[in-house]
């Protein structure tokens, strides 16, 4: 089956630093998308990326999808203690219809 | 505009009980999919439901689950006969149709005694 490897699992960072993640396929994705999953809550769509190359920005939140369409990278700046959480990548592989597969997850820990 | 709903959020059966978990779609929403996510994993997608179809059940155990979404009414995920490693959240999310962008329920958690 598709599978996404999101790197780094955890990580823990001051508040007011930047950070990044990104997310790897082992095949081609037409559509990425990072959703924010708050504990005890569903997760929460941030971006979403429809075309190789895109750069798509919301907020402090940036994420790119990859010219090789088997990558996609999401960078938060200036991090605050409410962007503690799980954050997924996730997309609908080529001819996958709307089988969406998730990442492993990156957890972030913001320290104030 | 209400967003994904999802009813119980917690849920408690002993094993060999039924579990039954609710999900009403976004207004507007004809798409519904239901995942399940264990501890520290991410979401592991189950079945995906049109209204009164189901369109692509793979992700979903052969036995004791089933999946509905009647022209009136919520969607529901049941689960016959549960036993411990049923525990987990299960998630519901829908979309207007066709279109990638799922926008998730809070989650139905269920713990197996």
């Amino acid at each position: 089956g598709q599978q996404l490897n999101q790197s780094p699992q955890s990580m823990f960072i001051q508040e007011g630093e930047d950070v990044s993640m990104n997310c790897t396929s082992s095949s081609i994705f037409n559509t990425w998308l990072w959703y924010k999953q708050d504990p005890g809550e569903g997760p929460v769509l941030l971006i979403a990326l429809y075309k190789a190359g895109e750069l798509t920005s919301n907020g402090r939140l940036t994420a790119q999808f990859g010219i090789t369409r088997k990558d996609s990278f999401l960078n938060i700046s200036a991090s605050i203690p409410s962007d503690v959480g799980i954050y997924f990548c996730a997309g609908p592989p080529v001819g996958g219809y709307q089988k969406v597969t998730f990442g492993t997850g990156t957890k972030l820990q913001v320290i104030p | 505009n209400a967003g994904v709903m999802q009813n119980p959020r917690h849920l408690v059966r002993r094993r060999g009980q039924e579990a039954r978990l609710r999900c009403s779609p976004m207004k507007g929403h004809s798409h519904v999919y239901w995942y399940r996510q264990l501890p520290e994993e991410g979401l592991k997608f189950m079945v995906y439901l049109q209204k009164e179809n189901i369109i692509d059940e793979s992700g979903m155990p052969k036995e004791r689950f089933s999946a509905e979404f009647p022209k009136e009414g919520p969607s529901i995920l049941r689960i016959q006969q549960v036993v411990r490693g049923d525990s987990a959240a299960y998630f519901c999310a829908s979309s207007p149709g066709g279109q990638e962008t799922q926008y998730f329920g809070p989650g139905t958690r269920l713990l197996v005694l």
